[in-house]
């Protein structure tokens, strides 16, 4: 199988605080990882890619200051939300590519922001 | 950029009918994926097709890369309650991946 874990499930923050969200790669290694955000009912919108050893590329509109990713192993990639605000409460989901192309993803953060 | 459009946005089917899905595009794909995700869940890969024509299945899922290789469909059989969920096509081209809208699936009992 192919198995990647979130952590953590679900975050309550204070406007202003920062936070991580870890995704892992348990049984593969993974030199891409994405991560998503989606809103209640919609579709998933790709925030940025994830290179091992390297810098991400974000997509247009995504805000690099704002969402640090950092992807230091081949089974570990991070993602910090600084300076968290309302709007950025969400649903955080983290994916993983295999050598084969299929993108597995990870069970998804709940981000609340008070 | 690629764009997969998916279809119907939404169902809403009795328990026990068939159930048809399909994505397509105006670029062509290496790979078509299908996905299914439950409320508050990451999406879990249900079926990966890699050529062309290939007709794949997964239980009562069946799933084709159509022959032109810019669509794909996805068909559920004999739908029960725990089907519900939002699908989701990808397709996969040079290493770049584009998803569908979803299709959002409601069964009822």
């Amino acid at each position: 199988g192919a198995v990647v874990s979130q952590h953590p499930s679900r975050v309550i923050c204070k406007s202003g605080t920062s936070v991580k969200i870890e995704c892992r790669s348990l049984d593969f290694q993974a030199t891409t990882m994405f991560w998503y955000r989606q809103f209640p009912k919609q579709s998933l919108m790709l925030m940025a890619t994830s290179n091992e050893g390297s810098k991400a590329t974000y997509e247009q509109g995504v805000e690099k200051d704002k969402f640090l990713i950092n992807h230091a192993s081949l089974t570990l990639s991070t993602l910090t939300v600084t300076s968290a605000h309302p709007e950025d409460s969400s649903f955080y989901i983290c994916s993983a590519r295999k050598e084969t192309y299929e993108q597995y993803f990870g069970p998804g953060t709940r981000l609340t922001v008070t | 950029g690629q764009q997969l459009n998916q279809s119907p946005q939404s169902m809403f089917i009795q328990e026990g009918e068939d159930v048809s899905m399909n994505c397509t595009s105006s670029s062509i794909f290496n790979t078509w994926l299908w996905y299914k995700q439950e409320p508050g869940e990451g999406p879990v890969l249900l079926i990966a097709l890699y050529k062309a024509g290939e007709l794949t299945s997964n239980g009562r899922l069946t799933a084709q890369f159509g022959i032109t290789r810019k669509d794909s469909f996805l068909n559920i059989s004999a739908s029960i309650p725990s089907d519900v969920g939002i699908y989701f096509c990808a397709g996969l081209y040079a290493g770049k991946s584009t998803f569908g809208d979803g299709t959002t699936l409601t069964v009822k009992p």
